[in-house]
């Protein structure tokens, strides 16, 4: 079956660069499906990062395209998320997700089980 | 941004009650309706897709309505393990928005 899973350092000093890594197994990076962050904190409550197709291709949240990038790593089917100029209300779980769809409509199946990342110096 | 509105923010309900959750859109967005539901520690657990097609596996006590701005999930015989946080989300735009979510709780 399908499994994600983040990595990355859990603490991240202000004005760094928060950076994870989602490894995907049970499924191919290179299948025809859009890949994902969420992440959610008590005060924003669940927010759409963004998402990349293996092509590269990208879509943004408007409210923090400034200060996103995500990347493909094919040769070891997984996917990438860098947030630069993290301030305290980063501090989030952050969840990669595989976005699926049944007649056009789409939606989250899977998800990685979540990584803490605390924005503090 | 879709502004996705849900209601109420938190309920509690006896064993066996029907519950209906609420969740209204800031613009037409058709059917592209999801709900899902969340248990602490744990990621979202997706519940209905396109405002009313249950996803496998999921009990059939779920079930979803509506269509335009305004949906409704409902839990037709609330059990103990119904106890979470419920969440709408919309996929119409690029940039999907969730609901606040409402916590369910059993008196």
């Amino acid at each position: 079956q399908v499994q994600l899973q983040e990595s990355g350092p859990g603490l991240v000093k202000p004005s760094g660069t928060l950076s994870l890594t989602c490894a995907v197994s049970g499924d191919s990076i290179n299948s025809s499906n859009w890949w994902s962050w969420v992440r959610q904190s008590p005060g924003k409550g669940l927010e759409w990062i963004g998402e990349i197709y293996h092509s590269g291709s990208t879509h943004y949240n408007p409210s923090l395209k400034s200060r996103v990038s995500m990347s493909v790593d094919k040769s070891k089917n997984q996917f990438s998320l860098k947030l630069t100029s993290v301030t305290a209300a980063d501090t989030a779980v952050y969840y990669c997700a595989r976005k699926d769809s049944v007649y056009y409509r789409e939606y989250f199946q899977y998800w990685g089980q979540g990584t803490l990342v605390t924005v503090s110096s | 941004d879709i502004q996705m509105t849900q209601s109420p923010l938190s309920l509690s309900a006896s064993v066996g009650d029907r519950v209906t959750i609420t969740c209204r859109a800031g613009q037409n967005i058709y059917s592209y309706l999801n709900w899902y539901q969340q248990k602490p520690g744990k990621p979202p657990k997706l519940l209905i897709y396109g405002a009313s097609s249950l996803q496998s596996g999921v009990p059939s006590k779920f079930s979803g309505s509506g269509s335009g701005t305004d949906f409704i999930l409902t839990i037709s015989s609330l059990q103990p393990e119904d106890s979470a946080t419920y969440y709408c989300q919309q996929s119409f735009s690029t940039a999907w928005t969730f609901g606040q979510g409402t916590k369910v709780e059993i008196k």
